[in-house]
């Protein structure tokens, strides 16, 4: 198994909605980060969560962390047609390994 | 608010070419990164570069891969003799401070196409 897996692989949604996407890995970890990328372009960070943080907000985005489960979820709240994109989970391990690791992605379609 | 930049955007090439993808990082950081994501799959992590040496590379970044400072603002990525497996897009990052402490903000990127 890969470190960082998203799931689900796609979403659609109605506009309003909020979306969850969860996001799991294997080893220990320094923090997590969530990245939204829109068809083709650059990542834009998100949000960074430590390990010892629980729970984060920024916006209309809330990310949990749960280490004893290696988990973790973003909730975008009342959904926005700009918000369709791939959404993208990494993690950093520790100093002396500190590239991140990206999941698989999970893609969002938000429908008018 | 401070960017990172690529330049090109897109770069066609034929096997076997050398190519260089410039990036600017954010100007007040110290470290330095390539991620590069093959068409449909996840991104993942070439190399990183602090203090102007490498810190820590994967196993892509085989010996037909160098990166260089070239100067106080420019990061480029040199691939020697491209492949046709080397199609993808790269992304350059950079960060105040480690990884560990500090967000990494990407490029852009730059699409190279291998023919």
């Amino acid at each position: 198994s890969q470190q960082g897996e998203e799931d689900p692989q796609a979403l659609s949604i109605q506009e309003g909605e909020n979306a969850t996407m969860n996001c799991s890995y294997k080893t220990s970890i320094n923090n997590l980060q969530w990245y939204r990328q829109n068809s083709g372009r650059g990542l834009v960070h998100l949000i960074l969560i430590r390990s010892n943080e629980r729970e984060k907000h920024s916006g209309r985005l809330r990310v949990t962390l749960d280490t004893s489960k290696k988990s973790s979820s973003l909730l975008i709240t009342a959904s926005r047609a700009a918000d369709t994109a791939s959404y993208f989970c990494a993690t950093v391990i520790n100093f002396g390994n500190e590239k991140l690791t990206f999941g698989t992605g999970t893609r969002l379609t938000i429908i008018p | 608010e401070p960017e990172v930049t690529q330049t090109p955007s897109h770069q066609v090439t034929q096997m076997g070419q050398e190519v260089i993808l410039r990036c600017v990082p954010i100007s007040n950081h110290l470290y330095f990164y390539w991620y590069r994501q093959i068409l449909g799959q996840k991104v993942e992590f070439l190399v990183s570069f602090y203090n102007n040496e490498i810190s820590e590379k994967s196993e892509i970044f085989d010996d037909q891969f160098s990166v260089e400072r070239p100067d106080g603002s420019n990061f480029t990525l040199k691939i020697r003799s491209t492949k046709l497996e080397d199609s993808a897009m790269y992304f350059c990052a950079s960060s105040a401070g480690t990884g560990v402490t500090d967000t990494q903000y990407f490029g852009p990127g730059t699409r190279l196409t291998v023919l």
